[in-house]
């Protein structure tokens, strides 16, 4: 148990529906990244918040948002949705986030979205 | 821009020993990580290399070249609970790069008796 805990596990849509994934990192940790998991894409970073300011952009798409709120958990909005976005959406949380050595991070297990 | 190369699969028996190799480009590099991952599973940290040399963590050791980008991923005494994919990282670069990581693709490992 990595104590990251994302809810919920699955969720299963529609195309054009917009859903919200959450993340609540470990206990002492300022930074949350989100990754989207695909089978042809691998682990593609989107985003990362740093206590409470967003702090860099990957791959995002437009129709994809996050924020991080003042008790540190993170929810990632998915809008629009199309057949392409089904994935695994994991959320990770690090000790730090700014310049140094790489952090450890730290990943949740995920959930499972399946756009039909 | 930032990439990684690993190989796709690797197969190996009980108690064997395998090497997984990663190349990587990178403008800004803060070190080399790997991260386990069984199917459907969460990634979990398994080693990180800032400087040129081994690292030791039980059966499992990591190797970081930075003259080559180069590093690999070394398993000894293989067990079936290792069979799980395998990615190497690079930590982004840029003015806002943060401190996200870029994966290669994989390896997907796979252990047999």
């Amino acid at each position: 148990d990595s104590g990251v805990t994302q809810t919920p596990k699955h969720l299963i849509t529609a195309t054009g529906q917009r859903v919200t994934l959450r993340c609540s990192p470990r206990s002492g940790d300022l930074s949350v990244y989100w990754y989207q998991q695909s089978l042809d894409q691998g682990l593609q970073f989107l985003i990362q918040y740093y206590n409470g300011e967003e702090r860099a952009k990957g791959n995002i798409l437009e129709r994809f948002s996050a924020q991080q709120f003042p008790d540190l958990h993170s929810e990632l909005n998915l809008s629009s949705l199309e057949l392409g976005d089904s994935a695994l959406y994991f959320c990770a949380s690090s000790a730090r986030g700014t310049s140094g050595p790489t952090d450890t991070q730290y990943f949740g297990p995920g959930t499972r979205l399946t756009v039909l | 821009g930032q990439s990684l190369e690993q190989p796709s699969e690797v197969t190996a028996v009980e108690g064997a020993i395998v090497q997984i190799n990663c190349t990587y480009q990178t403008s800004g590099f803060y070190g080399l990580s790997w991260y386990q991952q069984h199917d459907g599973g969460a990634p979990t940290f398994l080693s990180y290399n800032a400087l040129d040399g081994l690292e030791e963590t039980g059966r499992f050791s990591s190797f970081l070249s930075r003259s080559d980008s180069y590093g690999y991923l070394l398993l000894q005494e293989l067990q079936m609970k290792d069979s799980a994919s395998y990615f190497c990282a690079v930590r982004s670069s840029g003015t806002r790069a943060g401190t996200a990581l870029i994966f290669g693709k994989g390896t997907t490992l796979s252990v047999s008796s």
